[in-house]
């Protein structure tokens, strides 16, 4: 039990446009996600908390209108990364909150060119 | 805010040799201490977690040691194989404090040679 998704898993996308990942969980409902970008070679960065039903908090530094984040139901959250930019490459991973544990999603690679 | 420092950031061993990773934590009310190993291209998992009322915990080859007074701990891995070669992430948190929300070490870049 306790398994996360991420969709797509790979994406590339055109400087200028927006994309959106997606995060599942599968097998039990999670009020509280959380957002994570991972440079190459480099550790997690929280970027956001997300709360079903209610504002995402986020991180110093992090720009909410630049990543939007959703939490409708209490199995799904999503990233939106608007007006995409080659330093926006990253990966990025979500985790889900269950119990006392955060449960991660395998990531999403994505690639502004 | 805590601030999570982990050493070695590589660390090259032989098949069969132990691995030990240590990590420090700077704030004290910090009672959740979880380790991750990641694969290339791959989310985290987790491998093993203690918590601030255990000094050490072990499951099979893994083990965790915690001192709080001193505000570290280290994953130890015993007869290490080829997969668990990996980058490993030490994380604190609060439980129940904004859902776990954890803060990383640097990570370290594990290579088991054959």
């Amino acid at each position: 039990g306790a398994v996360v998704s991420q969709h797509p898993s790979w994406v590339i996308c055109k400087s200028g446009t927006s994309v959106k990942i997606e995060c599942r969980s599968l097998d039990f409902q999670a009020t509280t996600m959380f957002w994570y970008r991972q440079f190459p070679k480099q550790s997690l960065m929280l970027m956001a908390t997300s709360n079903e039903g209610s504002k995402a908090t986020y991180e110093q530094g992090v720009e909410k209108d630049k990543f939007l984040i959703n939490h409708a139901s209490l199995t799904l959250s999503t990233l939106t990364v608007t007006s995409a930019h080659p330093e926006d490459s990253s990966f990025y991973i979500c985790s889900a909150y269950r119990g006392g544990e955060q449960y991660f999603g395998p990531g999403t690679r994505l690639t502004v060119t | 805010g805590e601030n999570v420092e982990q050493h070695p950031s590589t660390l090259s061993v032989q098949e069969g040799d132990s691995a030990v990773i240590k990590c420090t934590y700077s704030d004290s009310a910090s009672n959740y201490f979880p380790w991750y190993k990641q694969e290339l291209g791959k989310g985290p998992q987790l491998i093993i977690d203690i918590r601030s009322n255990v000094g050490e915990k072990k499951d099979q080859r893994i083990a965790v040691t915690l001192n709080k007074t001193a505000k570290h701990f280290s994953l130890h891995i015993t007869e290490t194989q080829p997969e668990d070669s990996a980058v490993y992430f030490c994380a604190a948190s609060i439980i129940g404090a904004a859902g776990n929300k954890l803060t990383f070490g640097g990570g370290t870049r594990v290579l088991v040679k054959p």
